[in-house]
């Protein structure tokens, strides 16, 4: 089974205003971190905001906010004030602890396109 | 944050040569590198994870004999695609963690391409 689903795989926003990117994650771990990163097409990897499990509060960096729904096993990642720079792939990773791996696992992304 | 710096940025090769990616982390001490692979317009997916001193452990699929993984020191890991096809053409990308905080920091990605 998927351990990360993202199901857009690509999204339009206006400039200025605010997107919801989804995600939702599969696990059985208590303990356990979900990533979003930022992909330019240069291909590096770029880290944006994390949550772990346990944390009440949602996560905000910036212009990105993380709304946390455990119950529903979701966390989607919300970029206000979009800009033509946020144009990228994005992805949503999560990172289970009590399996002991450190890895990330990896949604298959969302292309997000910024219009003027 | 840390840096991770990954060499060559663009690589390209004939057919049956083998091609060694470096995977430095610059600030700060390297216990875990792993090493994901990236098909155009699709997910990372995560090839193998080695430990400084230690064998690498692959994921299910990858071949061991094909994808060399060297992790001598706590700053630097090697990966070396060995008798390269044009299937092997891809974009790896290796992340380092840190021994205190186990954050993981992403290297800017190789782009393989065979001929």
């Amino acid at each position: 089974a998927q351990k990360i689903t993202q199901t857009q795989p690509g999204m339009f926003v206006q400039e200025k205003e605010a997107v919801t990117l989804d995600c939702t994650y599969d696990t059985s771990d208590q303990s356990y971190g979900l990533f979003w990163y930022k992909q330019p097409s240069s291909g590096e990897m770029i880290f944006l905001i994390y949550q772990g499990s346990y944390d009440e509060q949602n996560a905000t960096e910036g212009r990105y906010s993380l709304n946390f729904q455990k119950a529903r096993k979701s966390a989607n990642l919300v970029i206000s004030a979009s800009q033509l720079g946020d144009s990228a792939m994005y992805f949503c990773a999560m990172r289970e602890k009590q399996t002991g791996a450190n890895n990330l696992f990896f949604g298959t992304g969302t292309r997000l396109t910024v219009i003027p | 944050g840390a840096v991770v710096s990954q060499h060559p940025s663009w690589v390209i090769c004939k057919s049956g040569t083998s091609v060694k990616i470096e995977c430095r982390s610059l600030d700060f001490q390297a216990t875990t590198m792993f090493w994901y692979r990236q098909f155009p317009k699709q997910s990372l997916m995560l090839m193998a994870t080695s430990n400084e001193g230690s064998k690498a452990t692959y994921e299910q699929g990858v071949e061991k004999d094909k994808f060399l993984i060297n992790h001598a020191s706590l700053t630097l890991s090697t990966l070396t695609v060995t008798s390269a096809h044009p299937e092997d053409s891809s974009f790896y990308i290796c992340s380092g963690q840190g021994s205190n905080t186990g954050e993981l920091f992403f290297g800017e990605g190789s782009r393989l391409t065979v001929l």
